[in-house]
């Protein structure tokens, strides 16, 4: 079963724009973490934020944690069409298992 | 440094017959975890391992699925009797250690099962 739910399943938008994605959760985390995929292949981590964190920054990337509501979003800005791909959110306890969501497909039209 | 390698990329094989999925984690990392990503389903967790420790099997789906790490380091997935349910991409991941959160992923193994 799917711990997480991201929303949109979709998102289209040019080249140039912010793309923002969210995603919710339902029992309590360690930490959240984002990953983006191309192509139905492996996953590339992105960024991971603890419980006690709130924000936290990676170049074009901005994740917010907000655990009273277990939603997290996951900003990029000034997207490039290389950012074209699906991303997931997942949660964790500790080092075991990772618990997916079904992901968002970010189209970057140039 | 190279990254998580698995292979083969993809298998096609026939219903009823057995297959063997392989991952070679990163070098020095503890940890080793088996993931299913399909359709229908998202990406499951399938199996965890830890060092020498017993591993943790709760996302198997069935007894036809197994896996095993030989001296801590390469891991074999193994899926008996395979049915066209088990058509999937699998994926593989490691980690630095216990205590170590980001799991870093191979490019997986696209099964079809006919």
């Amino acid at each position: 079963s799917q711990q997480g739910e991201e929303d949109p399943q979709a998102l289209s938008i040019q080249e140039g724009e912010n793309a923002t994605m969210n995603c919710s959760y339902k029992t309590s985390i360690n930490n959240l973490q984002w990953y983006r995929q191309n192509s139905g292949r492996g996953l590339v981590h992105l960024i991971l934020i603890r419980s006690n964190e709130r924000e936290k920054h990676s170049g074009r990337l901005r994740v917010t944690l907000d655990t009273s509501k277990k939603s997290s979003s996951l900003l990029i800005t000034a997207s490039r069409a290389a950012d074209t791909a699906s991303y997931f959110c997942a949660t964790g306890r500790g080092a075991q298992k990772l618990v997916f969501g079904q992901g968002t497909r970010l189209t970057i039209n140039p | 440094g190279a990254g998580v390698s698995q292979s083969p990329s993809n298998k096609v094989t026939e219903k009823g017959k057995d297959v063997e999925l392989r991952c070679d984690p990163i070098s020095g990392h503890t940890a080793l975890y088996w993931y299913r990503q399909s359709l229908g389903q998202g990406l499951e967790f399938l199996i965890y391992f830890q060092g020498n420790s017993a591993p943790d099997k709760s996302g198997l789906p069935s007894d036809r699925f197994s896996a095993e790490r030989t001296g801590g380091s390469v891991s074999t997935l193994t899926i008996q009797r395979t049915q066209q349910e088990d058509s999937a991409v699998y994926l593989c991941a490691s980690s630095l250690a216990a205590a170590q959160e980001t799991q870093y992923f191979g490019p997986g193994t696209r099964l079809l099962v006919l």
